[in-house]
């Protein structure tokens, strides 16, 4: 039974570029999270999507947005990259909103 | 507003001595409290949680938490630590009353070393 699943590992991208990161939930799973872990800091959540829908939002601009398909995957995407995007984003997935969450590996990402 | 602390930014411990790493929250109401762990290079690792019942939660690895209500504390625990603990802890708090969504709030992190 696989995991959550992420993709890419690694990313390197430039400032004011777009980025588009992946996830697949834990099978059963149809909630996906995605969360930002800066270097030295805990994950900060940015958003939730259950059921195709943005549920629930962190305090992240509205340059972070993503989407949800119908096989429960989810994608993140981040336009007009900044230095401070730099970091390791997490998805999560779980069994309903309130089920436990399950994190995958993370992509890295680094602006330069 | 809901947050969480660990005031520790690094805990030393010798191998087979007990270890405790801290965290302390703050959010109304009855929190659900977790804990994970983060190897190099990897995601985070489920090791325990508390909703509600004994204040004493056992998890994976032989961990365990106890939470204190009156302290508003979830202190992580292990009763021999082993060299393969060494990684980075992360306490996390949910606010039951968030509208039924899971959004976690985690604290900083704790990186234990545990020494041979």
């Amino acid at each position: 039974d696989a995991g959550v699943t992420q993709s890419p590992t690694h990313l390197i991208k430039t400032r004011g570029q777009q980025v588009t990161l992946r996830c697949s939930p834990k099978s059963g799973h149809d909630t996906v999270s995605w969360y930002q872990q800066a270097l030295g800091q805990g994950p900060q959540f940015i958003f939730q999507y259950y059921e195709e829908e943005e549920r629930q939002r962190g305090n992240f601009p509205d340059r972070f947005s993503g989407h949800q398909f119908p096989n429960y995957s989810s994608e993140l995407n981040v336009n007009a990259l900044l230095l401070g995007d730099s970091a390791l984003y997490l998805c999560a997935s779980s069994e309903g909103l309130e089920g436990e969450q399950y994190f995958g590996p993370g992509t890295r990402l680094t602006v330069t | 507003a809901q947050s969480v602390a660990q005031p520790e930014d690094q805990v030393n411990v010798a191998e087979g001595n007990p270890l405790t790493v801290k965290c302390t929250y703050s959010v109304s109401g009855n929190p659900y409290l977790f804990w994970y762990v983060q190897y190099p290079n990897r995601g985070l690792q489920f090791l325990l949680k508390y909703i509600t019942g004994d204040n004493l939660v056992k998890g994976s690895y032989g961990f365990e938490a106890e939470f204190n209500k009156s302290q508003t504390s979830f202190h992580l625990k292990k009763p021999s630590a082993l060299v393969s603990d060494s990684a980075l802890y992360f306490c996390a708090v949910r606010d039951p009353r968030g509208g039924g969504y899971n959004k976690l709030i985690f604290g900083a992190g704790t990186r234990l070393a545990v020494h041979p």
